[in-house]
């Protein structure tokens, strides 16, 4: 059963600093891996999706790393923004056959501080 | 584009009701999971339809079921509410398996 975990759960920093959340899965066999973030009350918005044959996406100030070997993947925030404080989840896609199933880390909460 | 549409935004029933929610998904997208969110078990995947087909479940009894139209349009049905069933469903469309996964903004049950 693949199970993913993220840490820190929360995490405080000022404005202006980079930030690495981390994820970890436990099963290899995966799709792909995507990263989410989520505003309280709201859905998820997609942020970088990672497929399972690639090292690195990157977007604007985002940039994501999988190892899949390893069952690692992280979130690079550069010069964190006030706005950029939600809570962050990282999904592996991985189903049985051609089916899609994503199974969520627990999030980390992340507060940017003015 | 449109996104991915969920209605309706919140509902209140009462235990032993039972209720319909629905999700639009993005135009051309033909594979549509839903998702329930507690704040005590985090996001939990219910099942995955594709072209009118579900292919894949998790772990819910049988009084969660869903069906997927041919306009790819989806529906999900709890039948006989519980207070545990009080959640955020979250519902994800995507073109393909592999394919980036684009989320709704739910659909807020409140059982009473």
């Amino acid at each position: 059963k693949q199970e993913v975990t993220q840490i820190p759960a929360a995490l405080s920093v000022p404005e202006g600093e980079n930030l690495v959340l981390n994820c970890s899965f436990t099963d290899s066999a995966i799709y792909n891996l995507q990263w989410f973030r989520q505003d309280p009350g709201k859905g998820l918005t997609s942020l970088l999706l990672i497929q399972s044959s690639q090292r690195e996406q990157t977007s604007g100030r985002l940039n994501a790393s999988l190892d899949k070997s390893s069952g690692r993947s992280t979130l690079y925030i550069a010069a964190s923004q006030p706005g950029d404080s939600a809570t962050y989840l990282c999904a592996v896609n991985k189903g049985s056959g051609s089916a899609r199933q994503l199974t969520f880390g627990s999030g980390t909460q992340l507060t940017v501080l003015p | 584009k449109a996104g991915v549409t969920q209605t309706p935004r919140y509902l209140i029933k009462t235990r032993g009701q039972q209720v319909t929610l629905s999700c639009s998904p993005i135009s051309g997208h033909r594979s549509v999971s839903w998702y329930q969110q507690t704040p005590g078990q985090g996001l939990q995947f219910l099942f995955e339809y594709f072209s009118e087909t579900q292919r894949n479940k998790g772990n819910f009894p049988g009084r969660f079921s869903g069906r997927q139209f041919s306009n790819s349009r989806s529906e999900m049905n709890v039948s006989t509410l519980e207070l545990g069933d009080s959640a955020l469903y979250l519902c994800a469309s995507s073109f393909l398996t592999d394919t980036e996964a684009f989320f709704g903004q739910g659909t807020r049950l409140t059982v009473v």
